[in-house]
Protein backbone atom coordinates (compact mmCIF):
# COMPACT_ATOMS: atom_id res chain seq x y z
CA UNK A 1 0.00 0.00 0.00
CA UNK A 2 1.54 3.72 -0.01
CA UNK A 3 2.71 5.00 2.89
CA UNK A 4 5.22 7.95 3.57
CA UNK A 5 7.72 7.46 6.24
CA UNK A 6 9.61 9.74 8.74
CA UNK A 7 11.82 9.05 12.11
CA UNK A 8 9.80 9.74 15.16
CA UNK A 9 12.69 11.96 16.31
CA UNK A 10 15.62 14.09 15.97
CA UNK A 11 18.23 15.76 18.21
CA UNK A 12 20.50 18.60 16.86
CA UNK A 13 22.45 21.52 19.16
CA UNK A 14 21.38 25.15 18.42
CA UNK A 15 23.68 26.82 15.31
CA UNK A 16 24.16 23.60 13.81
CA UNK A 17 21.82 21.89 11.08
CA UNK A 18 19.75 18.98 11.30
CA UNK A 19 18.28 16.97 8.12
CA UNK A 20 14.98 15.34 8.15
CA UNK A 21 14.38 12.33 6.22
CA UNK A 22 11.08 10.95 4.41
CA UNK A 23 10.86 8.24 2.04
CA UNK A 24 7.95 7.15 0.72
CA UNK A 25 5.80 4.74 -1.87
CA UNK A 26 3.17 6.30 -3.66
CA UNK A 27 0.72 5.14 -6.58
CA UNK A 28 1.40 8.04 -8.57
CA UNK A 29 3.76 11.38 -7.35
CA UNK A 30 3.19 14.68 -8.02
CA UNK A 31 4.79 16.64 -5.45
CA UNK A 32 5.74 16.24 -1.82
CA UNK A 33 5.58 18.98 0.60
CA UNK A 34 6.99 19.80 4.46
CA UNK A 35 4.89 21.43 7.38
CA UNK A 36 6.26 22.61 10.04
CA UNK A 37 3.53 21.99 12.94
CA UNK A 38 4.15 23.11 17.07
CA UNK A 39 2.56 21.26 19.71
CA UNK A 40 -1.30 22.72 19.50
CA UNK A 41 -0.58 24.71 16.34
CA UNK A 42 -1.37 24.61 13.10
CA UNK A 43 0.93 23.06 10.24
CA UNK A 44 2.48 25.35 8.26
CA UNK A 45 3.88 25.46 4.96
CA UNK A 46 7.39 25.17 4.26
CA UNK A 47 8.17 23.93 0.92
CA UNK A 48 6.70 22.46 -2.08
CA UNK A 49 8.78 20.12 -4.21
CA UNK A 50 8.10 18.45 -7.92
CA UNK A 51 11.80 17.70 -9.38
CA UNK A 52 14.84 16.17 -8.86
CA UNK A 53 17.57 17.83 -6.79
CA UNK A 54 18.00 20.86 -3.83
CA UNK A 55 16.28 23.45 -3.69
CA UNK A 56 17.57 26.09 -1.09
CA UNK A 57 15.49 28.84 0.47
CA UNK A 58 17.45 29.96 3.14
CA UNK A 59 17.18 28.86 6.46
CA UNK A 60 15.07 25.92 4.98
CA UNK A 61 16.42 23.27 1.84
CA UNK A 62 14.55 20.81 0.22
CA UNK A 63 15.90 17.87 -1.37
CA UNK A 64 14.17 15.25 -3.99
CA UNK A 65 15.57 12.14 -5.48
CA UNK A 66 12.01 10.98 -7.26
CA UNK A 67 13.91 7.30 -8.16
CA UNK A 68 14.56 6.66 -4.94
CA UNK A 69 11.48 8.33 -3.33
CA UNK A 70 13.41 10.15 -0.46
CA UNK A 71 13.49 13.73 0.21
CA UNK A 72 14.97 15.55 2.90
CA UNK A 73 14.62 18.66 4.88
CA UNK A 74 17.38 20.88 5.45
CA UNK A 75 17.98 23.18 8.27
CA UNK A 76 20.76 25.38 9.16
CA UNK A 77 21.66 27.54 11.55
CA UNK A 78 19.44 25.79 14.12
CA UNK A 79 17.34 28.27 16.60
CA UNK A 80 16.05 26.82 19.96
CA UNK A 81 12.56 27.90 18.17
CA UNK A 82 13.11 25.46 15.20
CA UNK A 83 12.00 22.78 17.58
CA UNK A 84 8.74 21.08 16.23
CA UNK A 85 7.61 18.54 14.63
CA UNK A 86 8.22 18.37 10.80
CA UNK A 87 6.01 16.86 8.47
CA UNK A 88 6.42 15.23 5.32
CA UNK A 89 3.28 14.69 2.69
CA UNK A 90 3.14 13.31 -0.84
CA UNK A 91 0.91 14.19 -3.46
CA UNK A 92 0.16 10.94 -5.32
CA UNK A 93 -1.44 10.49 -8.80
CA UNK A 94 -5.29 11.31 -7.66
CA UNK A 95 -3.66 14.67 -5.73
CA UNK A 96 -4.61 13.25 -2.49
CA UNK A 97 -1.91 13.97 -0.12
CA UNK A 98 -0.40 11.18 1.89
CA UNK A 99 1.24 12.38 5.35
CA UNK A 100 3.49 11.12 7.10
CA UNK A 101 3.48 10.83 10.77
CA UNK A 102 5.74 13.78 11.33
CA UNK A 103 9.62 14.05 12.99
CA UNK A 104 9.61 16.02 16.03
CA UNK A 105 12.79 17.76 16.07
CA UNK A 106 14.48 18.71 19.68
CA UNK A 107 17.22 21.07 19.60
CA UNK A 108 19.12 21.68 22.41
CA UNK A 109 21.15 24.74 23.71
CA UNK B 1 -0.62 35.73 6.13
CA UNK B 2 -4.02 34.54 5.27
CA UNK B 3 -5.82 32.58 8.45
CA UNK B 4 -7.78 29.36 8.99
CA UNK B 5 -9.80 29.97 12.25
CA UNK B 6 -11.49 27.24 13.97
CA UNK B 7 -14.26 27.26 16.41
CA UNK B 8 -14.42 25.72 19.35
CA UNK B 9 -10.47 25.25 19.89
CA UNK B 10 -11.79 22.17 22.54
CA UNK B 11 -15.19 20.38 22.28
CA UNK B 12 -16.01 17.93 25.49
CA UNK B 13 -19.40 15.56 24.42
CA UNK B 14 -20.78 12.26 25.53
CA UNK B 15 -20.53 9.75 23.46
CA UNK B 16 -24.06 9.00 21.19
CA UNK B 17 -24.11 13.12 21.01
CA UNK B 18 -23.98 15.09 17.77
CA UNK B 19 -21.28 17.60 17.40
CA UNK B 20 -20.24 20.48 14.95
CA UNK B 21 -16.77 21.54 14.22
CA UNK B 22 -16.57 24.94 12.79
CA UNK B 23 -14.17 26.65 10.14
CA UNK B 24 -13.76 30.11 8.65
CA UNK B 25 -11.43 29.27 5.66
CA UNK B 26 -9.17 32.27 3.78
CA UNK B 27 -11.89 34.42 2.40
CA UNK B 28 -11.08 33.88 -1.51
CA UNK B 29 -10.18 29.89 -1.10
CA UNK B 30 -12.07 27.72 -3.31
CA UNK B 31 -11.42 23.82 -1.92
CA UNK B 32 -11.66 23.16 1.79
CA UNK B 33 -10.38 19.97 4.09
CA UNK B 34 -11.08 18.33 6.76
CA UNK B 35 -8.15 16.27 8.35
CA UNK B 36 -8.26 13.86 11.55
CA UNK B 37 -4.66 14.09 13.87
CA UNK B 38 -4.21 11.91 16.92
CA UNK B 39 -2.17 12.35 19.61
CA UNK B 40 1.12 11.47 18.22
CA UNK B 41 0.23 10.38 14.35
CA UNK B 42 -0.55 11.44 11.60
CA UNK B 43 -2.36 13.75 9.57
CA UNK B 44 -5.67 11.37 7.93
CA UNK B 45 -7.69 13.05 5.38
CA UNK B 46 -11.27 12.87 5.69
CA UNK B 47 -13.14 14.63 3.22
CA UNK B 48 -12.53 18.13 0.27
CA UNK B 49 -14.95 20.07 -0.86
CA UNK B 50 -15.90 22.21 -3.49
CA UNK B 51 -18.22 24.47 -5.29
CA UNK B 52 -20.98 23.27 -2.41
CA UNK B 53 -19.91 19.43 -2.68
CA UNK B 54 -17.95 16.56 -1.69
CA UNK B 55 -14.85 15.85 -4.01
CA UNK B 56 -13.07 13.19 -2.03
CA UNK B 57 -13.89 11.27 0.79
CA UNK B 58 -11.75 8.52 2.43
CA UNK B 59 -12.95 5.40 4.23
CA UNK B 60 -12.51 7.70 7.56
CA UNK B 61 -15.05 9.70 6.94
CA UNK B 62 -17.96 7.15 8.45
CA UNK B 63 -22.11 7.64 7.29
CA UNK B 64 -22.05 10.07 10.47
CA UNK B 65 -19.90 12.11 9.23
CA UNK B 66 -21.26 15.32 6.78
CA UNK B 67 -20.08 18.38 5.70
CA UNK B 68 -21.66 21.89 4.55
CA UNK B 69 -20.94 25.50 3.49
CA UNK B 70 -24.06 27.37 3.44
CA UNK B 71 -23.24 30.42 1.90
CA UNK B 72 -21.01 32.74 3.57
CA UNK B 73 -21.03 31.07 6.44
CA UNK B 74 -18.95 28.39 8.08
CA UNK B 75 -17.33 25.38 6.74
CA UNK B 76 -19.00 22.71 9.65
CA UNK B 77 -17.99 19.27 10.00
CA UNK B 78 -21.07 17.28 11.82
CA UNK B 79 -20.67 13.99 13.34
CA UNK B 80 -24.11 12.43 14.48
CA UNK B 81 -23.72 10.26 16.56
CA UNK B 82 -20.74 10.81 18.04
CA UNK B 83 -17.82 7.53 19.30
CA UNK B 84 -15.01 6.86 21.50
CA UNK B 85 -13.15 6.65 18.50
CA UNK B 86 -13.98 10.18 17.44
CA UNK B 87 -11.65 11.92 19.77
CA UNK B 88 -8.87 13.62 18.15
CA UNK B 89 -7.92 16.85 16.67
CA UNK B 90 -9.94 17.83 13.74
CA UNK B 91 -7.73 20.80 11.47
CA UNK B 92 -9.40 22.75 9.04
CA UNK B 93 -7.38 23.64 5.57
CA UNK B 94 -8.19 25.38 2.71
CA UNK B 95 -6.45 25.96 -0.78
CA UNK B 96 -7.38 28.46 -3.53
CA UNK B 97 -6.90 26.59 -6.39
CA UNK B 98 -9.75 27.02 -8.51
CA UNK B 99 -10.10 24.62 -11.42
CA UNK B 100 -9.02 21.20 -10.05
CA UNK B 101 -7.87 19.68 -7.05
CA UNK B 102 -4.19 20.21 -6.80
CA UNK B 103 -0.92 20.04 -4.67
CA UNK B 104 -1.51 24.05 -4.11
CA UNK B 105 -0.35 24.73 -0.38
CA UNK B 106 -2.78 24.20 2.25
CA UNK B 107 -3.90 26.57 4.63
CA UNK B 108 -4.29 24.95 8.28
CA UNK B 109 -6.78 26.03 11.40
CA UNK B 110 -5.24 25.45 14.85
CA UNK B 111 -7.68 22.30 14.83
CA UNK B 112 -10.71 21.43 17.16
CA UNK B 113 -9.68 19.28 19.82
CA UNK B 114 -12.65 16.63 20.44
CA UNK B 115 -13.28 14.58 23.32
CA UNK B 116 -15.85 12.15 23.22
CA UNK B 117 -16.33 10.57 26.87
Amino acid sequence: GQGVEQPDNLMSVEGTFARVNCTYSTSGFNGLSWYQQREGHAPVFLSYVVLDGLKDSGHFSTFLSRSNGYSYLLLTELQIKDSASYLCAVTDSNYQLIWGSGTKLIIKP
Amino acid sequence: GPKVLQIPSHQIIDMGQMVTLNCDPVSNHLYFYWYKQILGQQMEFLVNFYNGKVMEKSKLFKDQFSVERPDGSYFTLKIQPTALEDSAVYFCASSPTGDEISNERLFFGHGTKLSVL
